[in-house]
């Protein structure tokens, strides 16, 4: 099956610093890619849509500057955490969507990050 | 505007008993699919089933089938023969247009946690 893999699966950092989260589709090319982000017992956040070579898509009240999205190729893409604050500590989420597929998409198995 | 409605914040069930958990939603775009995801404490999004708006039949994957009812908009996610191993967070969701951006994202309900006793 697709298989879809996140780097770091976690992260401590300090306040001010800033942190990067690889997503990579390891079996297949995905030229779609979405963040999602999920705070304790609450549901999943779509952040933003990355396509390969192409700006981010961002969700309402997601900060573009904050949350840097880069799709570089067709297997990886990469979220930035710029200036991390103790509120960006949450449990943050990719998935990707093969580009044959109508509707699947394939989740990666998550990054925590906290911030202190 | 999509959404996703999950009534039931937590449910329990004995094992080998079948359950039923809760999904309505509702948008304007008429293809329209319906997923269910199943997240255990390891925090991984586990994919179980699929329904697209169009599909005649209900959809089952194994023990898991998916109970249309496309005039109600409702969705709900039946597992037969629960197993200890079936304890985990829920959720449904839709992959519809959002508003009027053209474009397709998966739209999540806020999670149902099953409990499956012995």
């Amino acid at each position: 099956g697709a298989v879809v893999s996140q780097h770091p699966s976690w992260v401590i950092c300090k306040s001010g610093t800033s942190v990067k989260i690889e997503c990579r589709s390891l079996d297949f090319q995905a030229t779609t890619m979405f963040w999602y982000r999920q705070f304790p017992k609450q549901s999943l956040m779509l952040m933003a849509t990355s396509n390969e070579g192409s700006k981010a898509t961002y969700e309402q009240g997601v900060e573009k500057d904050k949350f840097l999205i880069n799709h570089a190729s067709l297997t990886l893409s990469t979220l930035t955490v710029t200036s991390a604050h103790p509120e960006d500590s949450s449990f943050y989420i990719c998935s990707a969507r093969p580009s044959r597929e109508i509707y699947e998409q394939y989740f990666g198995p998550g990054t925590r990050l906290t911030v202190t | 505007a999509q959404k996703i409605t999950q009534t039931q914040p937590g449910m329990f069930v004995q094992e080998k008993e079948a359950v039923t958990l809760d999904c309505t939603y509702d948008t304007s775009d008429p293809s329209y699919g319906l997923f269910w995801y199943k997240q255990p404490s390891s925090g991984e999004m586990i994919f179980l089933i699929y329904q697209g708006s169009y599909d005649q039949q209900n959809a089952t994957e194994g023990r898991y089938s998916l109970n249309f009812q496309k005039a109600r908009k409702s969705a709900n996610l039946v597992i037969s023969a629960s197993q200890l191993g079936d304890s985990a967070m829920y959720f449904c969701a839709m992959r519809a247009l959002l508003g009027d951006t053209g474009r397709r994202a998966l739209t999540f309900g806020s999670g149902t946690r099953l409990q499956v006793q012995p």
